[in-house]
């Protein structure tokens, strides 16, 4: 079946600049992740959405950031007035229900995002 | 708060060598562990996972041991091939704590 889908793959942007990144998390799958992957770091969490729940967006960097999800589908990341420490791969994923137990979540391929 | 610590990379080793990539975890509940693996263009995969300690997660020839005592889950594998070239995560996950704790990443080439 259908895995997780983000688009676009690459983005390149002027500094200032805002942008919108997507993504398509697996039918069925209530909770969605938004991590983002610097350059020789590791994956931080940003924002995470549970069904119907207040997401929580305690790693979201600054409020130049922003996520919105419908129901229990597609989500949009934002990001005003980029800056150059935005470039990175920003990396979603979906699970079943999560909370107490882990349930496996599936990454989708990435959107490289380059600021110049 | 959690945290992992992964070695750093990156790991080049010559086919059919043996492959440790070590990793230990700061966690303050009791939480289950994973290696996540990056292959070249692709997304993120579950490699394997381990719940509680001494439990040892196997998948594709590599294996991890949940290691309690010294708070590590180090991943081996005896005998890597060029496929097995990839950047590869350890990750805790702990109950109550929605989002996976990433190391940084180890890239391992693998060369004929």
């Amino acid at each position: 079946g259908a895995g997780v889908s983000q688009s676009p793959s690459n983005k390149v942007t002027e500094k200032g600049k805002d942008v919108e990144l997507r993504c398509d998390p697996i039918s069925g799958h209530t909770a969605l992740y938004w991590y983002r992957q610097r350059l020789g770091q590791g994956l931080e969490f940003l924002i995470y959405f549970q069904g119907n729940s207040a997401p929580d967006k305690s790693g979201l960097p600054s409020d130049r950031f922003s996520a919105e999800r419908t129901g229990e589908s597609v989500s949009t990341l934002t990001i005003q007035r980029t800056q150059q420490e935005d470039s990175a791969v920003y990396l979603c994923a979906s699970s079943r229900v999560s909370g107490q137990i882990y349930n496996e979540q599936f990454f989708g391929p990435g959107t490289r995002l380059t600021v110049l | 708060g959690d945290s992992v610590t992964q070695m750093e990379g990156p790991v080049t080793l010559s086919e059919e060598a043996f492959l440790t990539i070590n990793c230990t975890y700061t966690a303050t509940g009791y939480p289950s562990l994973f290696w996540y693996v990056q292959y070249p263009g692709e997304g993120l995969q579950l490699l394997l996972k381990a719940t509680k300690a001494d439990d040892k997660g196997s998948n594709k020839g590599f294996e991890a041991t949940y290691r309690k005592e010294t708070t590590s889950f180090h991943l081996e594998k005896g005998s890597v091939q060029v496929s097995d070239s990839a950047v590869y995560f350890c990750a805790l996950f702990s109950p109550g704590n929605t989002p996976l704790v990433f190391g940084k990443g180890t890239r391992l080439s693998v060369i004929a």
